[in-house]
């Protein structure tokens, strides 16, 4: 059983739509963080959540960390190619070490 | 500011042999980790150093494995000898002192034993 479960798995969408990922847990974490990974390259930190309820945006991203911080979203409006890739959450455990989901994958055609 | 430097980037061996993977973190990062991803699986922790000392440890698969940070700078991750489910990509990431900064991660050493 994963720390952090994320769904879907994969994601397959066309240019101009809306989607949301999720990055689940049982546990209670102090911050969640969001990654985004791709091919040949390591993971990129996009976001940090820190407090129940907080939502941020980044562009036409928008992340939102759970009340009770257990669970976060990241939503994305009107896709873009550029946004294809591998993407993680990850949360502190055991003295700050992050532990992974093991991510959404999106592909957004053109 | 230069990124987590990895080398190598890929590196096919045979089984039995021996790698040293090599790690280079952002120049005043205390803090370096090794992670392992595995095809199709999560990002795994493998072990954790705080400048020269091992914080935790506790992802290493087995005694093939063996992590090294001389002088709190590079890290060094050498897996001797070599299996097959060794294979996966090993990141390295390095992040400052503090909660909640995120990591910055390596481009990956892709490891493939034959």
């Amino acid at each position: 059983t994963q720390l952090l479960e994320q769904s879907p798995q994969f994601l397959s969408i066309q240019e101009g739509e809306n989607l949301t990922v999720y990055c689940n847990s049982s546990s209670v974490f102090s911050s969640l963080q969001w990654y985004r990974q791709e091919p040949g390259e390591g993971p990129v930190l996009l976001v940090t959540v820190v407090t129940g309820g907080e939502v941020k945006k980044l562009k036409r991203l928008t992340f939102q960390f759970g009340d009770a911080r257990k669970d976060s979203s990241l939503h994305i409006t009107a896709a873009q190619p550029g946004d294809t890739g591998l993407y993680l959450c990850a949360g502190p455990y055991n003295n700050n070490d992050m532990r992974f989901g093991a991510g959404t994958r999106l592909t957004v055609k053109p | 500011e230069a990124g987590v430097t990895q080398f190598p980037s890929h590196s096919v061996i045979e089984k039995g042999q021996t790698v040293t993977l090599r790690c280079d973190p952002i120049s005043g990062h205390d803090n370096l980790y090794w992670y392992r991803r595995v095809m199709g699986k999560e990002i795994k922790f493998l072990l954790h150093f705080v400048k020269e000392s091992k914080q935790d440890e506790s992802g290493m698969p087995n005694n093939r494995f063996l992590a090294e940070r001389t002088g709190g700078t590079y890290s060094t991750l050498k897996v001797q000898p070599a299996e097959l489910e060794d294979s996966g990509v090993y990141f390295c990431a390095s992040r400052p002192f503090g909660v909640n900064y995120g990591y910055t991660f390596g481009s990956g050493t892709r490891l493939t034993v034959v």
